[in-house]
């Protein structure tokens, strides 16, 4: 299986900071990533899919990136309704998808 | 709008079974390719089955084969979940997913419904 290593695993940061989530597969994936963003309590919703494209209904400050192991997730002004946890999902290794292992994003 | 809608969760002993369902609204169930995806208490994301659209084609994680098995009543625009010979570690919330075709991306999500094992 394709492991997928998300850091950090948890941060805080201010209202209006630039943050940056990492994601790592143990092998190629191409642009086979998508995030999902879970609120507490609440189910996932997809984020971003294709490693860049954003999902309908999300805000622009959200920004996808990355290609063959290394992915990134950027919000560029946090806001307080981005806390959640993110997590990224490889869909290369097709049906065996497999998620990172989550980062949770804290306002301070 | 889609909506999914989880249902036959609960607490069950150790080596029992139940049978999870999703009802599925909003969309054309029968075109959709549809996922199981649990998450332990505090823990991540696992996926666990998939089935196509006709309900003809059927894949599990190497984790719950032989225990789970995964089906769907297009007439009844429902997915299904069996589980049997449940274990500790199948203790969960348990999402139903659509796809997006047969690519693995997760487009809508329901609420899910939690299982808990303990005698």
């Amino acid at each position: 299986d394709i492991q997928m290593t998300q850091s950090p695993s948890s941060l805080s940061a201010s209202v209006g900071d630039r943050v940056t989530i990492t994601c790592r597969a143990s092998q190629t994936i191409a642009t086979y990533l998508n995030w999902y963003q879970q609120k507490p309590g609440k189910a996932p919703e997809l984020l971003i899919y294709d490693a860049s494209t954003l999902q309908s209904g999300f805000a622009s400050r959200f920004t996808g990136g990355g290609s063959g192991t290394d992915f990134t997730l950027t919000i560029s002004s946090l806001q307080p309704e981005d806390s959640a946890t993110y997590y990224c999902q490889q869909n290369y290794d097709n049906p065996l998808v497999t998620f990172g292992g989550g980062t949770k994003v804290e306002i301070k | 709008e889609v909506q999914l809608v989880e249902s036959g969760g609960g607490l069950v002993q150790p080596g029992g079974s139940l049978r999870l369902s999703c009802a599925a609204s909003g969309f054309s169930f029968s075109h959709y390719w549809m996922h199981w995806v649990r998450q332990a208490p505090g823990k991540g994301l696992v996926w666990v089955s998939r089935i196509n659209s006709e309900g003809t084609d059927r894949n599990y994680a190497g984790s719950v084969k032989g225990r789970l098995t995964i089906s769907r009543d297009n007439a009844k625009k429902t997915l299904y979940l069996q589980i049997n010979g449940l274990r500790d570690e199948d203790t969960a919330m348990y999402y139903c997913a659509t796809g997006a075709g047969n690519s693995g991306r997760l487009d809508d999500w329901g609420q899910g419904t939690l299982v808990t094992v303990s005698s």
